[in-house]
């Protein structure tokens, strides 16, 4: 079955910026969207079709993507950003598929 | 403003069938382009999708899960169910309902989602 594949954890110090990537073979032809959980809320979605920001989600939140690779950019981390980070997107059939998610520390 | 809210029991017992309920405001399952779909979440585990129903009573499943999961939707009552046959310990889980967003090519993403409730599966 298709896996998109993320780093278990990302640690940065206040200020500086972070960088979550999510890897899988099908990211060429299929978007990526982004969701931060914090502890025992429901996700919310931070990026959508690759880069694009919803409303009301912070400017220091972006997201790239280049070949089987997307990345959320996190610029100025603050305290508030730590979370769980999700990538969501679909195999070649269109079945919705999540990431394994990855923690970010702020240390 | 969208809003959908989970509900159903809270502990099941092994083999049993799981019904939950997505009880939603702020958008109709009768509009085009309209979904509902379902997550879940082990207790310290990751997302993982279960299923999708659009506007047009279509219908999609997670291929693992498929043979067990049934969907449906009540559109004068704003409600989804979700029905999941013979559960298991490891069906434990957050369970999140959320409205679906889509654009041109009919990718699927979830914004908002619902708070979630947590389902036991125990004896």
């Amino acid at each position: 079955s298709y896996e998109l594949t993320q780093p278990p954890s990302v640690s940065v110090s206040p200020g500086q910026t972070a960088r979550i990537t999510c890897s899988g073979d099908a990211l060429p032809k299929q978007y990526a969207y982004w969701y931060q959980q914090k502890p025992g809320q429901a996700p919310v979605l931070v990026i959508y079709k690759d880069s694009e920001r919803p409303s009301g989600i912070p400017e220091r939140f972006s997201g790239s993507s280049s070949g089987t690779t997307v990345t959320l950019t996190i610029s100025g981390v603050q305290a508030e950003d730590e979370a769980d980070y999700y990538c969501q997107s679909a195999d070649s059939s269109g079945t919705v598929v999540f990431g394994g998610g990855t923690k970010l520390t702020v240390l | 403003q969208i809003t959908l809210k989970e509900s159903g029991p809270t502990l099941v017992k092994p083999t049993q069938t799981l019904t939950l309920t997505c009880t939603f405001s702020g958008f109709s399952l009768s509009t085009s382009g309209v979904g509902v779909g379902w997550i879940r979440q082990p207790p310290g585990k990751a997302l993982e999708w279960l299923a999708l129903i659009y506007w047009d009573d279509d219908k999609r499943y997670s291929p693992s899960l498929k043979s067990r999961l049934t969907i449906t939707k009540d559109t004068s009552k704003n409600q989804v169910v979700l029905t999941m046959t013979n559960m298991d310990p490891v069906d434990t889980a957050t369970y999140y309902c959320a409205h679906r967003r889509t654009g041109v090519t009919r990718e699927d993403w979830f914004d908002p989602w619902g708070q979630g409730t947590l389902v036991t599966v125990s004896s």
